[in-house]
C-alpha cells in the first residue's frame, strides 16, 4: 500500500523568511510525487510533479521541492514566503507502475505567513 | 489551459431532494474524477471514469451515482443525502489516469 505523511498540521513563517513544508511517502517501486495547493473555498491548485530526472523540480509561483529518495521524502520549498502563499498544502504520491493507480494524499498543512 | 469547471458553486438541499453537480473540461482528458472533501481533510476519492466508462467505485452509497454523458461531461447525481454528505464535491480529470490531476473550484454542498 501507498502512503505519504506530512507531519506538521501548521507551518508559520514570516514574509521574506523561507519556508519548508514536509512531506515523506511510501509506495513500492518507484513513486509519481505531486504538491497541491488549497485556498479556501476553492479546489485544488496544480503546484509541481516529479516523476524521474533532476531531483530539484521548479513549478508555479516560485514553489520548488527537492525528492530525496533515500529519506524517501519530497520536501517543498520556497527562498522567500510572501503572504499570499498562505494555504493548504497537499503532498500526494501514486506508484509508476502497479495496481496502485490512483493518487494518495496527505493529511495536509495549513501554511501561515505572517507580514 | 488547464481549466475543469464546475456548477453550482454552491447547492443547498434537503434530506428528500434530487440535485445534479456538473463538471465540464475540455481539455481533451479521457480520465474524470469525483472527490469529496471535508474541511481542513484531504480529498476522497468516489469515482474515476476512464473513457467514459466507470472504473473505480469506491464503495460509494448508491445515493451518490454518476454519469459520463461524454469525455467532456461528467455528472453526479444526488438523492436523498444525509446532512453528513454535507462537503466540497470536487471535480478533476487527467490525460490518462496515470497522469497530472487537475481539480475544478469544487461545489460546496449543504445538506439540511
Amino acid at each position: 500500500a501507498q502512503s505519504v505523511a506530512q507531519p506538521e498540521d501548521q507551518v508559520n513563517v514570516a514574509e521574506g523568511n523561507p519556508l519548508t513544508v514536509k512531506c515523506t511517502y511510501s509506495v513500492s517501486g518507484n513513486p509519481y510525487l505531486f504538491w497541491y495547493v488549497q485556498y479556501p473555498n476553492r479546489g485544488l491548485q496544480f503546484l509541481l510533479k516529479y516523476i524521474t530526472g533532476d531531483n530539484l523540480v521548479k513549478g508555479s509561483y516560485g514553489f520548488e521541492a527537492e525528492f530525496n529518495k533515500s529519506q524517501t521524502s519530497f520536501h517543498l520549498k520556497k527562498p522567500s514566503a510572501l503572504v499570499s502563499d498562505s494555504a493548504l498544502y497537499f503532498c500526494a504520491v501514486r506508484a509508476l507502475s502497479g495496481s496502485a493507480r490512483q493518487l494518495t494524499f496527505g493529511s495536509g498543512t495549513q501554511l501561515t505567513v505572517l507580514p | 489551459d488547464t481549466e475543469v469547471t464546475q456548477t453550482p458553486k454552491h447547492l443547498v438541499m434537503g434530506m428528500t431532494n434530487k440535485k445534479s453537480l456538473k463538471c465540464e473540461q475540455h481539455m481533451g482528458h479521457r480520465a474524470m474524477y469525483w472527490y469529496k472533501q471535508k474541511a481542513k481533510k484531504p480529498p476522497e476519492l468516489m469515482f474515476v471514469y476512464s473513457y467514459e466508462k466507470l472504473s473505480i467505485n469506491e464503495s460509494v452509497p448508491s445515493r451518490f451515482s454518476p454519469e459520463c454523458p461524454n469525455s467532456s461531461l461528467l455528472n453526479l447525481h444526488l438523492h436523498a443525502l444525509q446532512p453528513e454528505d454535507s462537503a466540497l464535491y470536487l471535480c478533476a480529470s487527467s490525460q490518462g489516469n496515470r497522469e497530472t490531476q487537475y481539480f475544478g473550484p469544487g461545489t460546496r454542498l449543504l445538506v439540511l
